[in-house]
């Protein structure tokens, strides 16, 4: 079992609706929580990141941890065509390496196309 | 704006033909990696260097070297490419402070660049 998993899509949305990006894993260290957004052959660029549970809001999107659950989200309002792209979950947490801090294990991206 | 800058974007070699990927940053970061990402795929950590202190990941080739000659620069080297290594190579860095375990302060965001897609003919 994969320590993050993350469905591939692709999900096709019209544009305005209301976007769920989802991630779920398995390690339950995990305490950072990020969310980049990676167009077509371009490296991803980070949206937002959240510190244990809780939501977190920046303009039209919404990041949301359920650490009980081991499931993260990631909602879009109000989508635009330019919010096509690969999102990608990313979480740190757990064991120190030998230089006292910790490695970032990501999922593999949902891809999505808002349609206009 | 502060940054991090890789060059060249698209990289064309012969298989076999050494191949040298650079990366620059403006963000001051303490910590500098290079990632290993193909098509549908995570990024896959091939090494970081944290200050002048290199971390090899245990499954990368050795085919694969790095150099970071200053704080600002990064440098991948594929000594000898096979078509198995055509992918997008990404640069990240991240500004580190070492904490104790469970401390808060271990936390790593990573800022990546543009990357560099490297193609195997």
């Amino acid at each position: 079992q994969k320590e993050v998993e993350q469905d591939p899509g692709p999900l096709s949305v019209p544009e305005g609706a209301i976007v769920s990006l989802n991630c779920t894993y398995s390690n339950s260290a995990f305490q950072y929580f990020m969310w980049y957004r990676q167009y077509s052959r371009k490296g991803p660029e980070l949206l937002m990141y959240t510190y244990s549970s809780g939501n977190k809001e920046d303009g039209r999107f919404t990041a949301q941890v359920d650490k009980s659950s081991k499931y993260i989200s990631l909602f879009i309002r109000d989508s635009q065509p330019s919010d096509s792209a690969t999102y990608l979950c990313a979480m740190s947490g757990g064991p120190l390496n030998s230089g006292g801090y910790q490695k970032v294990t990501f999922g593999t991206g949902t891809k999505l196309q808002v349609i206009p | 704006d502060a940054m991090v800058i890789q060059n060249p974007r698209y990289q064309v070699t012969q298989f076999g033909k050494p191949v040298t990927l650079s990366c620059s940053q403006t963000l001051n970061h303490n910590v500098m990696y290079w990632y290993q990402q193909k098509s549908s795929q995570a990024p896959k950590l091939l090494f970081h260097y944290y200050d002048k202190d290199f971390n090899n990941e245990a499954d990368t080739p050795d085919n694969f070297q790095s150099r970071r000659p200053n704080t600002s620069f990064c440098f991948l080297d594929i000594r000898s490419p096979g078509l198995g290594d055509a992918a997008m190579y990404l640069c990240a860095t991240s500004s580190v402070i070492p904490g104790l375990a469970g401390s808060r302060a271990a936390k790593n965001i990573q800022y990546f660049g543009a990357g560099t897609r490297l193609s195997v003919l």
